[in-house]
């Protein structure tokens, strides 16, 4: 069984702070790492696809990088605002076909 | 854009009835996916289909099956709901596997009373 695990469950943050989160996944069958975003009410959208080690991807305030290696990627959330809650899911690919999803980091940005 | 949208936002069905659920996407995407959301857990692959008429089982496909008789159009059904099938479905296509992004529907969130 392949298993991702994403660290924190949920984070409380205020308005400002930075933040990170970790994505943990079997460091062998490495094919790509997803990160998306899934706000309350709407659907999961994409944030970033990694496949080589050492990758580091950007938009905006958000950063992630990619240790295959080791089994880890880490999102970075600069200056959190209210509009950053949502949960962040990661997820793992091992093949060409098959994707592994986390079970999510709920994070709460109070103003 | 690319567009996913699902037949029902919430449904309400009893223990044993046959339920619908059904997916289009509009991008002529080649994969389509069924997943469930449970708290606490990740997204749950149940069936995935790489073309038309074609299905395979994801990790949790028992007491579901699929059609996808039009590439557009990938359904989900519950042949006999039980109250362990309530949870938040979610439907997502891509254009190859897993190193494209997927794009997902808003979600349809079942209670089987």
């Amino acid at each position: 069984i392949l298993n991702v695990e994403q660290s924190p469950q949920s984070l409380h943050v205020q308005e400002g702070d930075s933040t990170n989160f970790t994505c943990s996944f079997p460091s062998s069958n490495f094919y790509a790492l997803h990160w998306y975003r899934w706000e309350t009410a709407k659907s999961p959208e994409a944030l970033f696809v990694m496949t080589l080690n050492g990758d580091e991807k950007k938009k905006g305030r958000i950063s992630a990088t990619l240790n295959t290696k080791e089994g880890y990627s880490y999102l970075y959330i600069k200056g959190s605002q209210p509009e950053d809650s949502a949960t962040y899911l990661c997820a793992f690919s091992y093949n060409n076909n098959d994707m592994r999803f986390g079970a999510g980091t709920r994070l709460t940005v109070k103003p | 854009d690319v567009k996913v949208t699902q037949s029902s936002r919430y449904l309400v069905k009893r223990t044993g009835e046959k339920v619908f659920l059904e997916c289009v996407q509009d991008m002529d995407h080649e994969n389509m996916f069924w997943y469930r959301q449970d708290p606490g857990l990740g997204l749950r692959l149940i069936y995935f289909s790489y073309d038309v008429k074609m299905k395979e089982k994801g990790d949790i496909p028992e007491g579901y099956s699929v059609s996808r008789e039009k590439k557009e159009r990938f359904s989900l059904i519950l042949e006999s709901a039980s109250t362990n099938q309530t949870s938040m479905y979610l439907c997502a296509s891509s254009l190859m596997a897993s190193q494209e992004t997927q794009y997902f529907g808003p979600g349809t969130r079942l209670l089987v009373l």
